[in-house]
């Protein structure tokens, strides 16, 4: 089963909007990390928060965790045609003292010029 | 640095057929996980592999298979190839595994 749920599941917007996407999980995480896949190619990796972060940025994106809540949100400010694409978040999923990445299924974004 | 990089990059195989995929890391990374996206399934981790040893284990069954060699270069098997696992197959590589991975572009796999 996804460890990970984005919602939406697709979201479309016009350029120089924001785009806000929602991750939840369900077991406990010592990072959580969003990623963005550009039509069935590879992933990128955007941003990693830990377990012990509640936000951080890097250019125009926002990433926030609450812990409590086991959520994430991911924030793209001021939107561009480029950024349309698939966002997925990932969590770590230790357990046992094993590694399991999960990844969630994905938000697709569609920012129209 | 160079990307990862995956070979082949597309793939057209029959059922019961064997595949195996090849991998090469970003220098210096020492990690390379595999992982299948399938539209119904999504992002699905196989396997890890750190100093050619296996370290973590997704829930797939007993045909995939993976190794590691000493350059860091991993393989991934695949046997007796079914219609469902057609997908595509992503490598990820990162220096001790538990950050920020770096994706290869991916083999799309068809079985007919």
């Amino acid at each position: 089963s996804q460890q990970g749920e984005e919602d939406p599941q697709a979201l479309s917007i016009q350029e120089g909007e924001n785009a806000t996407m929602n991750c939840s999980y369900k077991t406990s995480i010592n990072n959580l990390q969003w990623y963005r896949q550009n039509s069935g190619r590879g992933l990128v990796h955007l941003i990693l928060i830990r377990s012990n972060e509640r936000e951080k940025h890097s250019g125009r994106l926002r990433v926030t965790l609450d812990t409590s809540k086991k959520s994430s949100s991911l924030l793209i400010t001021a939107s561009r045609a480029a950024d349309t694409a698939s966002y997925f978040c990932a969590t770590d999923g230790a357990s046992g003292g094993s590694y399991i990445p999960t990844f969630g299924r994905g938000t697709s974004l569609i920012v129209h010029p | 640095k160079a990307g990862v990089t995956q070979t082949p990059r597309y793939l057209i195989k029959t059922r019961g057929q064997q595949v195996t995929l090849s991998c090469s890391p970003i220098s210096g990374h020492r990690s390379v996980s595999w992982y299948q996206q399938t539209p119904g399934q999504g992002l699905q981790f196989l396997f890890e592999y750190f100093s050619e040893t296996q370290r973590n284990k997704g829930n797939f069954p007993g045909r995939f298979s993976g190794r590691q060699f000493s350059n860091s270069r991993s393989e991934m098997n695949v046997s007796t190839l079914e219609l469902g696992d057609s997908a595509l197959y992503l490598c990820a590589t990162a220096e001790r595994g538990r950050d920020e991975q770096f994706f290869g572009p991916g083999t799309r796999l068809t079985v007919l």
